[in-house]
């Protein structure tokens, strides 16, 4: 079964906004990560965040963990139509790096 | 700088007949590798991973099999698909957990259609 889950499934907004992606897991984690995916294409990794970190930025993108609610968000700033894609969040566990679980992903359309 | 390579892109089989995917994996040693499916709209499945060469492990029982005849070669193999093994597969590399922290970096894909 998926651990991660993410929310919403769908997302549009014009080009500028900022876009929020939410994901939920449920069991402890070593760190959690976010991906990309354009339409047809493998997926792409954008950010790491530790089980010890609260917040991270890279670019326009700032992620946030919040551990005793087995969840994070993604948030991109001043979208842009290029931003169009996929994005999954992956929980790495504590036991094996090697058994990341992905959610269903978010489908983010920025419209120009 | 690593790279990874997955071919062939797209396949289009008959039922029954034999499937082999392949992966390789350059500029790093000892990688683990992996092989996800994805269903249309959907997240990644995880099929297979190796931490090793001939060390495989299975996650999901299915009509498929994996196979590492080389450091950095990961092969996806079936002796006779099935209709339910149409998808998107995709082939990915790590470094071994001591070194990373799992950070997962992926091939092209390979679209398979089965009919």
């Amino acid at each position: 079964s998926q651990q991660g889950e993410e929310d919403p499934q769908a997302l549009s907004i014009q080009e500028g906004e900022n876009a929020t992606m939410n994901c939920s897991y449920k069991t402890s984690i070593n760190n959690l990560q976010w991906y990309r995916q354009n339409s047809g294409r493998g997926l792409v990794h954008l950010i790491l965040i530790r089980s010890n970190e609260r917040e991270k930025h890279s670019g326009r993108l700032r992620v946030t963990l919040d551990t005793s609610k087995k969840s994070s968000s993604l948030l991109i700033t001043a979208s842009r139509a290029a931003d169009t894609a996929s994005y999954f969040c992956a929980t790495v566990p504590n036991t094996n790096a090697g058994k990341s679980t992905f959610g269903d992903g978010t489908t983010l359309t920025v419209k120009p | 700088s690593q790279t990874i390579h997955q071919w062939p892109a797209t396949l289009v089989q008959p039922v029954g007949s034999p499937l082999s995917l392949e992966c390789t994996v350059e500029g790093t040693s000892n990688p683990n590798l992996y092989w996800y499916r994805q269903a249309a709209g959907r997240g990644l499945q995880l099929l297979f991973y190796s931490v090793g060469i001939g060390q495989i492990s299975s996650e999901v029982p299915q009509n498929l099999s994996a196979s590492r005849p080389q450091d950095r070669q990961f092969i996806l193999s079936s002796k006779k698909l099935l209709l339910s093994d149409s998808g998107f597969y995709l082939c990915a590399w790590s470094q071994n957990w001591v070194r990373g922290a799992g950070e997962l970096f992926f091939g092209e894909g390979s679209r398979l259609t089965v009919l």
